[in-house]
């Protein structure tokens, strides 16, 4: 089993770019989701998915779109970069996030100039 | 709301003990404590239950005050391997949701 992978693993981008970062799990996990990491500031919440088809807003939902057509593949869709989408980007996946072991991929470093 | 955790940083030398803690304003039904070292995902260490059930490591020891809605986890006779950054993480119940704290530094030093 790889578990969580992403790609890619850095990407710098320009003040209104947009690009994709991809997120795949081969656990059979219903449950996704997709966090940043700013320093000081923890793991945020930015989206997450509870199956194929069904996707909601965490905290940080803004700037963001995501999309879940298979079980396996939950996209990050930045429309319009900015500076202050500059982080580091973690996917992780869960049989059932409340009561379950996350498993995270590697993170995305993401800088936008 | 992130749940606050305490202290933001800690430095032991090996072979001393240590308590992070853990506070959510909100009614939990769950919490979650993850590692990270630098430039690494978060592992997952241990998730504690409403009622009583624990999950995780055994090497890891943690409470879950329900009334007060905080979690405390225990690092007993640190190693070098210790150190990182401790995340918390909680959730409601029904939740989809866990959110996590803003971290707790641990150093280890020989």
């Amino acid at each position: 089993n790889a578990g969580v992978t992403q790609t890619p693993k850095f990407q710098v981008l320009k003040t209104g770019q947009s690009m994709t970062l991809q997120c795949a799990q081969d656990m059979n996990h219903e449950y996704m989701s997709w966090y940043r990491q700013d320093p000081g500031m923890g793991l945020r919440l930015i989206h997450y998915s509870v199956g194929a088809g069904i996707t909601d807003q965490g905290e940080v939902p803004n700037g963001y779109n995501v999309s879940r057509s298979t079980t396996e593949d939950f996209p990050l869709r930045l429309l319009s970069a900015a500076p202050s989408q500059t982080s580091v980007y973690f996917c992780a996946s869960s049989p059932r996030p409340e009561v379950s072991e996350q498993f995270f991929g590697p993170g995305t470093r993401l800088t936008v100039l | 709301q992130q749940p606050v955790q305490s202290p933001q940083a800690v430095i032991l030398r090996e072979g001393e003990d240590a308590v992070i803690n853990c506070s959510s304003s909100k009614a939990l039904y769950s919490v979650h404590w993850y590692r990270q070292k630098h430039g690494e995902a978060p592992v997952f260490l241990m998730i504690l239950l409403k009622g009583g059930e624990q999950k995780g490591h055994e090497k890891i020891s943690a409470s879950f005050n329900e009334k007060k809605q905080q979690s405390s986890l225990y690092l007993t006779a640190s190693q070098l391997s210790y150190s990182g950054t401790y995340f918390c993480g909680t959730a409601g119940a029904g939740s989809y949701q866990l959110t996590f704290g803003k971290g707790t530094k641990l150093s280890v030093i020989p």
